[in-house]
């Protein structure tokens, strides 16, 4: 599988839109990315997942260019609430039960 | 639909004891996986069973762990002769079918070794 590189950290005020990029330069054609979200204390939340260009849902948008050897999660207007961290998975097929975590990125939304 | 549902939340054993970990899956849900977590590390797969079978126990330690997915009842992670290595999360997700784009997750066990 391949792997994935995501800052450690990120700080964001209230209502601004928050962007965190994941590296994935080995992924396969077979390769989708998804992304999870998981609060303190909590099992992981899934997301979004795409395979490329946009794809949109409630909560997020997820970008992802031609070359898919890097992917955006773009949360919107990001409140309080939305402090956690946040991982990119690269899964094979559109679906895959092994699921590998990264350390993640940890955002903090500041009032 | 309750969610994925994990017992005990928290679970404090001292060296040589053992755990037994409890894990429901969402209604309709026949595949479960365990994964390990350290503190500031992501989750780590550990075994994936579907009912009365292990599909992928590649995760596993080869000693002291074993899982099972009875036919009836829940899940169940056990460890034997807990050392303190072994204090982690553990969380529990389950699935509709294996290859499936989303698992979902239970609040996780926290065992403490004391």
């Amino acid at each position: 599988l391949a792997k994935t590189t995501q800052p450690i950290s990120m700080d964001s005020y209230e209502g601004q839109e928050v962007n965190i990029t994941c590296s994935h330069n080995n992924i396969a054609t077979n390769d989708y990315i998804t992304w999870y979200q998981q609060f303190p204390s909590q099992g992981p939340r899934f997301i979004i997942q795409g395979y490329k260009t946009k794809v949109t849902n409630e909560v997020a948008s997820l970008f992802i260019p031609a070359d898919r050897k890097s992917s955006t999660l773009s949360l919107p207007r990001v409140s309080l609430s939305d402090t956690a961290v946040y991982y990119c998975l690269v899964v094979t097929g559109a679906g895959s039960y092994q699921l590998t975590f990264g350390k993640g990125t940890k955002l903090s939304v500041i009032p | 639909n309750a969610g994925v549902m994990q017992n005990p939340r928290h679970l404090v054993r001292r060296r040589g004891q053992e755990a037994r970990l409890r894990c429901s899956p969402m209604k309709g849900h026949s595949h479960v996986y365990w994964y390990r977590q350290l503190p500031e590390e992501g989750l780590k797969f550990m075994v994936y069973l579907q009912k009365e079978n292990i599909i992928d126990e590649s995760g596993m330690p080869k000693e002291r762990f074993s899982a099972e997915f009875p036919k009836e009842g829940p899940s169940i992670l056990r460890i034997q002769q807990v050392v303190r290595g072994d204090s982690a999360a553990y969380f529990c997700a389950s699935s509709p079918t294996d290859f499936y784009n989303e698992q979902f997750f239970g609040p996780g066990t926290r065992l403490t070794v004391l």
